[in-house]
């Protein structure tokens, strides 16, 4: 089956780039993402890429794909206080029949942000 | 924006009760989800509901496990004697009918079975 992980724990100074690190086993995943769980809130979607790329930029946030390797990892420059957060890593293989989009999670990496 | 709203934001229960746990998706949308996460652990996929029934089910989905979606705008998950190993926070998740958007969730109701 799907399987996700991620390393549990980052710790980064104010300024500084994260980065947070995935790996996935189902070769046939179509959009790898990464959501965010600030305490007490839901999963936001941070962002999502598609198998057929290999790096999406979207502002601070630059997601690399390593498809042959199945690694996925998050890069968040200039690290703020606001970014610490539970990052989760998840894969789906798309739509299928029934226009379900099952999403797998990795189990998060806790990142905190040290003034 | 629109958001999935869940109530309560925390659940304490006694072990045999049964729980319902409740969820608003956003209005327009047609795909609904409940995933679990147990403390420490991964979140888990738990059922899909699409077209007032289920799409798929996972292997924790068993018969102590049904959803409902009562009156066209909740979404509520049911836990029939509920067990301390189902204290977790359970997500509800909702999604509109276009191909590829992404599933919003909501803020989690922490279930703790005493």
């Amino acid at each position: 089956g799907e399987d996700v992980e991620q390393s549990l724990f980052l710790s980064v100074r104010e300024g500084d780039s994260s980065v947070i690190n995935c790996t996935y086993t189902d070769s046939s995943s179509t959009y790898l993402y990464w959501y965010k769980q600030e305490p007490g809130a839901g999963l936001q979607l941070l962002t999502y890429i598609f198998s057929n790329m290999d790096m999406k930029q979207d502002q601070r946030l630059t997601v690399l794909l390593n498809k042959k390797d199945k690694h996925l990892s998050l890069r968040i420059a200039d690290t703020q206080t606001g970014d610490s957060a539970i990052y989760f890593c998840a894969e789906s293989m798309g739509i299928n029949s029934g226009g379900y989009q099952k999403v797998t999670f990795g189990t998060g990496t806790k990142l905190q942000v040290i003034p | 924006e629109p958001e999935v709203t869940q109530t309560p934001s925390h659940q304490v229960t006694q072990m045999g009760q049964e729980v319902i746990l409740r969820c608003v998706p956003i209005s327009n949308h047609l795909y609904f989800y409940w995933y679990r996460q147990i403390l420490g652990q991964k979140v888990e996929f738990l059922v899909s509901f699409y077209n007032n029934e289920i799409s798929e089910k996972s292997e924790i989905f068993d018969d102590q496990f049904s959803v409902e979606r009562p009156d066209g705008s909740n979404f509520t998950l049911k836990i029939r004697s509920t067990k301390l190993e189902d204290s977790a926070m359970y997500f509800c998740a909702s999604r509109d009918g276009t191909a590829n958007t992404e599933a919003f969730f909501g803020q989690g109701t922490r279930l703790t079975v005493v």
